[in-house]
């Protein structure tokens, strides 16, 4: 069982809709992630926490908007995505600084997102 | 960039019979992990390998990291049907960047 939990597991929203994923672990991980990942394709890195800070943005399109209230929590905003966001969202979370060499990357169960 | 890719992409095989998956990156590595997706699934931590030519086992699964840190192999020995799903390696640059994902190989086992 993953220790990294996030919520919804589902989703559906409209175009025009504003929601939230969210992320929790309590591992006391100080490094946290957001990616992406299609049907099968590997998972695509997309934001990077490390000690609560925004530490790396893959050219993500504003319409996805990360924020890290503590060090235990990750939401991902999103707003007016187009359906092909439509994808599997994973959080992830590691110890210690996020680029350290040694670091392993904890995945949660995903939130499954339709973009109608 | 850097970029990982495995072959094969798709492997289907009898129960009882080996499987291999191999993972080739652009640059050299600083470390390589393996994670494991069950359809549905998430990926889930298999192991890490650091060392040039380090090999690693789990019962039956039998990791290696190559002596020049740019290749990695997951090796099965008499897979069960509790194997299927998708290997991905994920590869860190020397550098101590962002983990990249390989390509992942599909593995399905016929009972």
């Amino acid at each position: 069982d993953t220790e990294v939990t996030q919520t919804p597991k589902h989703l559906v929203m409209g175009m025009t809709n504003k929601k939230s994923l969210k992320c929790e672990q309590h591992m006391g991980h100080r490094a946290m992630y957001w990616y992406k990942q299609k049907a099968k394709k590997p998972p695509e890195l997309m934001f990077v926490y490390s000690y609560e800070k925004l530490s790396i943005n893959e050219s993500v399109p504003s319409r996805f908007s990360p924020e890290c209230p503590n060090s235990s929590l990750l939401n991902l905003h999103l707003h007016a995505l187009q359906p092909e966001d439509s994808a599997l969202y994973l959080c992830a979370s590691s110890q210690g600084q996020a680029l350290g060499r040694g670091n392993t990357i904890y995945f949660g169960e995903g939130s499954w997102l339709t973009v109608v | 960039g850097q970029q990982v890719m495995q072959i094969p992409q798709y492997q289907h095989v009898q129960e009882g019979e080996d499987f291999t998956t191999y993972c080739n990156s652009s640059t050299t590595l600083s470390n390589i992990q393996w994670y494991k997706q069950r359809p549905g699934g998430h990926p889930v931590f298999l192991i890490q390998l650091v060392k040039s030519g380090e090999v690693k086992k789990q019962k039956r699964l039998t990791f290696q990291f190559g002596e020049a840190k740019k290749n990695s192999s997951l090796h099965i020995t008499a897979t069960q049907t509790t194997d299927v799903g998708t290997y991905f390696c994920a590869g860190r640059g020397s550098s101590g960047d962002k983990l990249t994902f390989g390509t992942g190989t599909r593995l399905a086992v016929r009972p």
